[in-house]
């Protein structure tokens, strides 16, 4: 089956701090890996996208990872800003007859505080 | 450009009525998606047209839902007759040919009543 699962499930961090994300998958065939930001209220942000030949990508002070033996993803936020409160969502793509499928995780709320 | 833009922001109806809801992708974009977004269930992908046709509708809960593109600038969702359990944030977004980065709307919060 696939499914993504993202851990933790809600997060709350000082200001200035690092923290880092998990996404785990079952995805199959792997296509492409996305990190989303949705701020309260608003539609999702893309971040990043990783495909399986890439390790690491970076987007300013977010850095997302992909083991793509493990079918293991981060996403660490460095520098933590009141603005980072948000929910951050790990899609995971496969392909299937010729279109492109997505699987979401349920997100991890992250709120940081002053 | 304006971003993809749904119409209404908000809807409250009641059980049993018809809901409509609008989307304007961003123009020059060919792929059309649908989602559905809950507390319980997060983001679910409903429906998505590739240049106006529906590509894989897997995702729509029951025939009470459809989804119709006309052209290239206009979508909508329909939900007849609309339950309660329907109320959730319905989110549009546009894209090139996918795996492109999607762009998604400001949503529209539904409640049924």
């Amino acid at each position: 089956k696939n499914q993504v699962e993202q851990s933790p499930q809600s997060l709350i961090i000082l200001e200035g701090k690092n923290c880092t994300l998990q996404c785990n998958y079952t995805v199959s065939p792997f296509s492409n890996l996305r990190w989303y930001k949705q701020d309260t209220g608003r539609g999702p942000v893309s971040l990043t996208i990783m495909t399986f030949s890439e390790n690491t990508k970076s987007n300013g002070r977010y850095t997302a990872t992909l083991d793509a033996d493990t079918k293991q993803s981060s996403l660490h936020i460095t520098a933590s800003q009141l603005s980072d409160s948000a929910s951050y969502i790990c899609v995971v793509s496969r392909l299937s007859g010729g279109s492109y499928i997505p699987t979401f995780g349920r997100g991890t709320s992250l709120i940081v505080h002053p | 450009d304006a971003g993809v833009i749904q119409s209404p922001r908000h809807e409250v109806t009641e059980m049993g009525q018809e809901v409509t809801l609008r989307c304007k992708p961003i123009s020059g974009h060919n792929s059309l998606f649908w989602y559905r977004q809950t507390m319980m269930r997060g983001l679910e992908l409903l429906i998505y047209f590739n240049n106006n046709v529906p590509i894989d509708d897997s995702g729509m809960p029951e025939d009470r839902f459809s989804a119709k593109m006309p052209n290239a600038s206009f979508s909508t969702l329909k939900i007849q007759p609309s339950e309660p359990r329907d109320s959730a944030v319905y989110f549009c977004a546009s894209s090139n040919l996918p795996p492109s980065q999607q762009f998604f709307g400001p949503g529209t919060r539904l409640t049924v009543l």
